[in-house]
């Protein structure tokens, strides 16, 4: 079966710190994967999806930047946090050209 | 551009009674999907249902019911008999016919009292 990891779960950093956040899946080859950010607890938004190593398309302009170095494994970077990029991180998951998105754990990110 | 929208934003029932919560879609698509996730405190997002434009059946599936209706593009989720477990913001989404990207709902928060 598929399972997908985030870490770290929860994270508290200064304002001017650099980010990295993984994911990984495991149990599926090829698939889709996604970043989204929920703030205040709220809707969704997607920040970053990748349909292949090194493909990444961007939904929203920001302080952000998504890398997929492995087929499985995708990453959330910044240089500089702002207080605005606090959040719920989430990772998600889908089988190539399926519809339905499979979601981690997510990580709360908090900046200070 | 897509838009799903969740008028509800929070709920608050008692433990059985019954619940509906209204999910209202916008697309030029011919062909999307609609979706169904819930949001437990955890705040991972679990999957509940997945349904194709072209298949308006509704469906049941032990106390959850979805009904879907093309006519008022409209895409509503029915607890019977809801539970203190229940409890949870529950998420609609719309996808295109590529089915990549997810356009989700502002959410609706549930509350099941004791």
């Amino acid at each position: 079966s598929q399972t997908i990891h985030q870490w770290p779960a929860t994270l508290v950093q200064p304002v001017g710190s650099p980010l990295s956040l993984e994911c990984t899946v495991e149990g599926t080859s090829n698939p889709n994967l996604y970043w989204y950010r929920q703030a205040a607890g709220r809707g969704l938004q997607l920040l970053f999806y990748s349909v292949g190593i090194g493909q990444i398309s961007s939904e929203v302009p920001q302080n952000l930047s998504a890398s997929r170095p492995q087929d499985r494994q995708f990453i959330l970077s910044s240089k500089k946090l702002l207080l605005s990029d606090s959040g719920f991180y989430l990772c998600a998951w889908s089988v190539l050209g399926g519809y339905e998105q499979y979601f981690g754990p997510g990580t709360r990110l908090t900046v200070t | 551009a897509q838009k799903v929208t969740q008028a509800q934003t929070e709920i608050s029932v008692v433990e059985k009674e019954d619940v509906t919560l209204d999910c209202v879609y916008e697309t030029r698509d011919t062909t999307y999907y609609l979706f169904w996730y819930k949001q437990p405190p955890s705040g991972e997002l679990v999957f509940l249902i997945r349904r194709n434009s072209f298949d308006e059946q509704n469906e049941i599936s032990g106390r959850y019911s979805w009904n879907f209706q093309k006519s008022t593009s409209s895409f509503n989720f029915t607890i019977t008999a809801s539970q203190v477990v229940d409890s949870a913001v529950y998420f609609c989404a719309l996808s295109d016919h590529a089915g990549n990207m997810l356009t989700f709902g502002g959410g609706t928060r549930l509350m099941v009292k004791p």
